[in-house]
């Protein structure tokens, strides 16, 4: 167990709609990331917060957006979903010095 | 920006035969380095990690990595796989002056056949 704890674990929605995952990071942990994983892409950096702001962007879409809240629990909100959005979400926190992972979200779009 | 390289997508290796998942790094400065496993439908577990010192390290489940600096690399070795080591494994770097940031290599998936 990482101690970074995401919900849901599993998420099935239709196209259009719009969904919003959650990350508890580790405590102490002031750094919070966004990760989406899917076979024909690997492992894509999305997004990453320090301490509540906006520390540094991948590649996450414009109709996708996150926060990390004061206290440190993190939201990726996925809008306008499509099919190719299905994917394997992870939330990760970290130390100065080691990143830890989440056990993910399964996103499902029909 | 750093980057890294894992050199081989796949390996497939016989069980109790050594494997090698090879890991390169670019960077001039001080660095952090990892390597993780993710199993089927889970999350990615931290295997090892070189923060610093000894440049052998050792890590869960029997593995074991070399920190080379002059080659910039990090490559990951187990002399004996065992069946249960069939997963993806990802290779990262991170360091002092990169704002808590970590690059990952494209992972490379052992598979070990009975």
């Amino acid at each position: 167990d990482s101690g970074v704890t995401q919900t849901p674990k599993h998420l099935i929605t239709a196209t259009g709609q719009r969904v919003t995952l959650r990350c508890s990071p580790r405590s102490g942990d002031l750094s919070v990331y966004w990760y989406q994983q899917s076979l024909d892409q690997g492992l894509q950096f999305l997004i990453q917060y320090y301490n509540g702001e906006e520390r540094a962007k991948g590649n996450i879409l414009e109709r996708f957006s996150a926060q990390q809240f004061p206290d440190l629990h993190s939201e990726l909100n996925l809008s306008s979903l499509e099919l190719g959005d299905s994917a394997l979400y992870f939330c990760a926190s970290s130390d100065p010095m080691t990143i830890y992972f989440g056990e993910g979200s399964w996103l499902t779009v029909v | 920006a750093q980057s890294v390289t894992q050199l081989d997508s796949q390996v497939p290796v016989f069980e109790e035969a050594p494997v090698e998942l090879r890991c390169n790094y670019s960077s001039s400065v001080s660095v952090y380095l990892f390597w993780y496993v993710q199993y089927p439908n889970q999350g990615l577990q931290l295997l090892l990690k070189y923060l610093s010192g000894s440049t052998l390290v050792k890590g869960i489940n029997g593995f074991e990595a070399e920190f080379n600096k002059s080659q910039t690399s990090f490559h990951l070795r187990k002399p004996s796989v065992h069946i249960s080591d069939t997963a993806e494994y990802f290779c990262a770097v991170s360091s002092f002056n990169t704002g808590n940031q970590f690059y990952f290599g494209t992972g490379t998936s052992l598979t070990v056949i009975p």
